[in-house]
């Protein structure tokens, strides 16, 4: 089944504490893209990639890192989180991210920084 | 600057029509993305326009003014199954990236 995969799903940490949130696709996506979802807010991307070792920043890139070593791949690092980082997380890919192509989204990963 | 609006929540019956509006403002324009997201889930792509018109696909329909900056998303024949949050992104010419809008949150009476 073609699918975009995030873990955790949940996950409740403290501030200052390390965490990377995994995410996968199994369609050969070249395009991945990180977003978070806050409540009265728009989706606000945070980075992304458009093939492997090919990263850029989103609009809200600060307080977070990605790598893109394969293809598949595409986690999200937080180095040191605040709560202010406390969000719905969605990863999302697209063939190529170009125009007209439809992003899948992963299930989302709900944080909770303390 | 970028501004998508969209109304954040509408109310409609089971079986009625209801239009969700969207109305943008980008320094460019490389078409517009019409998602469902029901609570706690993915957004899942529902319409996909570039050029002014109508855009039709079973009970849902989706039309873009490009000289209004302007777009709806018609949905007929309203299913309970059919409350969700329905979000407008436009992508610009500069670069791959979308611009979100906040979502209308549409809730079906029986």
């Amino acid at each position: 089944e073609a699918q975009v995969t995030q873990n955790p799903r949940y996950l409740i940490t403290v501030t200052g504490k390390k965490l990377t949130v995994t995410c996968s696709q199994n369609m050969n996506h070249e395009y991945m893209s990180w977003y978070r979802q806050d409540p009265g807010l728009g989706l606000r991307q945070i980075y992304y990639s458009m093939n492997v070792e090919v990263t850029d920043k989103g609009d809200v890139p600060e307080g977070y890192k990605v790598s893109r070593k394969e293809k598949r791949n595409f986690p999200l690092i937080l180095e040191s989180p605040s709560p202010n980082q406390t969000s719905l997380y969605f990863c999302a890919s697209s063939t190529s991210g170009g125009t007209g192509e439809t992003q899948y989204f992963g299930p989302g990963t709900r944080l909770l920084v303390l | 600057g970028q501004n998508i609006d969209q109304p954040t929540e509408m109310t409609a019956t089971e079986g009625a029509i209801v239009q969700i509006n969207c109305t943008y403002q980008t320094s460019g324009f490389n078409g517009l993305f019409w998602y469902q997201q029901h609570a706690g889930e993915a957004p899942t792509f529902l319409s996909y326009n570039v050029l002014d018109g109508l855009e039709e696909k079973g009970r849902f329909s989706s039309f873009l003014s490009r000289s209004k900056g302007y777009s709806y998303l018609l949905l007929k024949e309203l299913q309970m199954k059919d409350s969700a949050s329905y979000l407008c992104a436009v992508r610009e010419d500069s670069n791959y990236q979308l611009i979100w809008g906040a979502g209308t949150k549409l809730i079906i009476k029986p």
